[in-house]
């Protein structure tokens, strides 16, 4: 298995433009997690999917971000519009959810903007 | 609301040096308790994953305790090689399934 799949691995936008982050999770995986990694907060859950169901947005940080999972195998992180702040690393883990709840964490997307 | 820290938030040793890796926690109501290892530009590796009616999980050279009662884990690295080099993050699942982390500990292995 390739793993859990994010793209674009880096992204450099301006200021109130739209950002579309991408991530596929592991084939099977029924539970999906976006996070944001920053130096002073460290790593933050934003929203996780269970069955491509939001079960929990409360880390969804403004109305300005927004996640979607039209089906098992995709799911979408978007801001509109982006600010400065929102440059940080977001990653995506996806979770067999059997069991232990072990997490398979994604490269990331590394987002910076101006 | 649960809080994790994880001191010292640097570290840096000698190869083949034994070494402990601090985690505390605010709340002992956790689901399990987890260790990950963060190599710079990279994604999280899971390491070792402690239940809650669990007391230690071992694996290779590593070695994770976990106290309850006291809200600390311990990640045990034995006989530390450069490879090892990386941030160690501890992270605590609660009742709602959700994980919330430790800032990390930035490990550096000097050969």
């Amino acid at each position: 298995d390739a793993g859990v799949i994010q793209s674009p691995r880096h992204e450099v936008t301006e200021m109130g433009q739209e950002v579309t982050l991408r991530c596929k999770p592991i084939s099977g995986h029924n539970s999906l997690f976006w996070y944001r990694q920053t130096m002073m907060r460290g790593l933050e859950l934003l929203i996780y999917f269970n069955n491509n169901v939001p079960i929990d947005d409360s880390g969804m940080p403004e109305d300005r971000f927004s996640a979607k999972m039209p089906n098992a195998s995709f799911s979408t992180l978007k801001i509109q519009p982006s600010e400065p702040r929102d440059s940080a690393v977001y990653f995506c883990a996806s979770s067999p959810r059997t069991g232990s709840n072990e997490q398979f964490f994604g490269p990331g997307t590394r987002l910076t903007v101006l | 609301k649960q809080e994790v820290t994880q001191i010292p938030a640097a570290l840096s040793v000698p190869e083949g040096e034994n070494l402990v890796l601090n985690c505390s926690f605010t709340d002992s109501a956790i689901y399990n308790l987890q260790w990950f290892r963060q190599d710079p530009g990279k994604g999280l590796t899971s390491l070792l994953l402690i239940q809650s009616s669990q007391r230690e999980q071992t694996s290779g050279r590593l070695n994770a305790s976990l106290d309850k009662s006291s809200g600390r884990s311990t990640l045990y690295i034995a006989a530390s090689q450069p490879g090892d080099s990386a941030t160690y993050l501890c992270a605590v699942e609660d009742w709602g399934r959700k994980l919330i982390w430790g800032l990390g500990t930035s490990l550096g292995v000097n050969p």
